[in-house]
């Protein structure tokens, strides 16, 4: 009964290749997003839906390319993987855009060679 | 020069002590604060929050201070025990900016047994 999921944990994969991560939540939440954790740890935001609308996209490269089916679901597809892209990303959820505490997945460790 | 690997804050503390982990933020229109622990392959989990009309709250072992006047947020744990050695982030949001949290640079706490 995990709150947030999302698949792959671990990814490596070689540059050039096209990637995707899937994530699920099962709180009913109306707002997802994406993060990515650089090397030092920091925690910075990509993308943020409500409802299936975007709502932020942070001066992410266009090779990121997030995809809501609908509201439960949050899937990130990267185009063209490069050797920065290595991080981890992290979907989450809130029950509102704003001012509702944001519950994160496991994170998904992806390793561009 | 470049950075290699880690250079987050630390805090090393002996179980059984009180420990205080420090943040400041920049916005001054921010008007929700939260604090998050990070354990090793895991993902953040909520701690504690706060509104900005309010400058204390207290939950089980956790405190979160906040000083608007000075744009500083403190998170106090009583009796550090070896489970709660973990990154812990401070993050806070604005209206003004709609669901965009940002995250200070997190602090590595180490308790010593």
């Amino acid at each position: 009964d995990t709150a947030v999921s999302q698949t792959p944990k671990y990814l490596v994969t070689q540059m050039g290749n096209d990637k995707s991560i899937k994530c699920e939540q099962n709180l009913g939440h109306d707002t997802m997003y994406w993060y990515k954790q650089d090397s030092k740890k920091f925690l910075k935001i990509m993308f943020s839906y409500n409802n299936k609308e975007l709502i932020i996209n942070e001066t992410v490269p266009n090779r990121f390319s997030p995809k809501s089916p609908d509201k439960a679901h949050l899937n990130l597809h990267i185009n063209s993987l490069e050797l920065g892209d290595s991080a981890v990303y992290f979907c989450a959820s809130s029950p509102r855009s704003f001012g509702g505490t944001i519950y994160f997945g496991e994170g998904s460790w992806l390793t561009v060679v | 020069g470049e950075s290699v690997g880690l250079h987050l804050p630390t805090l090393s503390v002996q179980e059984g002590d009180n420990s205080i982990i420090n943040c400041a933020y920049s916005n001054s229109a921010s008007d929700y604060f939260i604090w998050y622990k990070q354990e090793s392959g895991k993902g953040p989990q909520f701690i504690i929050d706060i509104r900005s009309n309010m400058d204390k709250r207290q939950g089980q072992r956790v405190t979160v201070l906040l000083n608007k006047t000075v744009k500083h947020l403190s998170l106090q744990i009583a009796a550090t025990q070896p489970g709660d050695s973990a990154v812990y982030f401070c993050a806070d949001e604005s209206e003004t900016s709609g669901s965009r949290l940002t995250f200070g640079e997190g602090t590595q706490l180490t308790v010593n047994p």
